[in-house]
């Protein structure tokens, strides 16, 4: 049961355009979402959350939006820059949880 | 660099052998969590420790086990290795108060495990 999707597998993306990745739930427990963003070779590194409480969280040129109604998040990044080409996963908790539920990734490729 | 270590980087074995895999958690965090991420897949949760005691369970195998200890390193145990076994292993680690929520965690950089 994949409670948390990431239905695009990649994106190609032009320098300087908005990148938008998307991830859908089906789990109404989850009230806390994570962007982890993921290098080759490298473990995932934490980039952006957001509480349940919230619909939209802001870090530079990072913007997460959370839409419960229709258990869906995005994660903006504008400008886009080379440095960005990496896997993002998106992942859910909830209290209590003791764990983190992750989506299976996004592979974006930021063009010259 | 996030503060966790994680030790081999790789490891190649057989099937039917038995690795341990290592993980050192960041400065003053109490929980470990172990994940696998096989293929170009998500990270599965396997197991988290909290100060030396097992609080969760994912899909872990029973050939596999884990321990946390007083130093609170731990070590993944992984016995019998099969073909499937071959697979990135995440270890990470967060600043947890006792009975409260998961949210941030802090990864390491993995051991590739190759089991031939």
């Amino acid at each position: 049961d994949q409670q948390v999707k990431q239905n695009s597998p990649s994106l190609s993306v032009q320098e300087g355009r908005i990148s938008i990745l998307n991830c859908d739930y089906t789990n109404s427990m989850f009230d806390y979402f994570l962007w982890y963003k993921k290098y080759p070779a490298e473990g995932p590194t934490f980039l952006i959350s957001i509480s349940s409480i919230k619909d939209k969280n802001e870090d530079g040129r990072f913007t997460v939006f959370l839409n419960k109604s229709a258990k869906h998040l995005s994660l903006h990044i504008v400008p886009s820059q080379p440095g960005d080409s990496a896997v993002y996963f998106c992942a859910a908790s909830y209290q209590g949880a003791q764990k983190l539920v992750f989506g299976q990734g996004t592979r974006l490729t930021i063009n010259p | 660099d996030s503060g966790v270590t994680q030790t081999p980087k790789h490891l190649i074995t057989a099937t039917g052998q038995r690795v341990t895999l290592r993980c050192s958690p960041r400065s003053g965090d109490l929980s470990v969590y172990w994940y696998q991420q096989s293929l170009d897949q998500g990270l599965q949760f396997l197991i988290q420790y909290y100060n030396g005691e097992e609080r969760a369970k994912g899909n872990i195998l029973e050939r596999f086990s884990a321990q946390q200890f007083p130093d609170l390193h731990s070590e993944l145990n992984l016995s019998s290795l099969e073909l499937g076994d071959s697979a990135l292993y995440f270890c990470a680690s967060s600043v947890d108060i006792a009975g409260g929520s998961t949210y941030e965690q802090y990864f390491g950089p993995g051991t590739r495990l190759t089991v031939t």
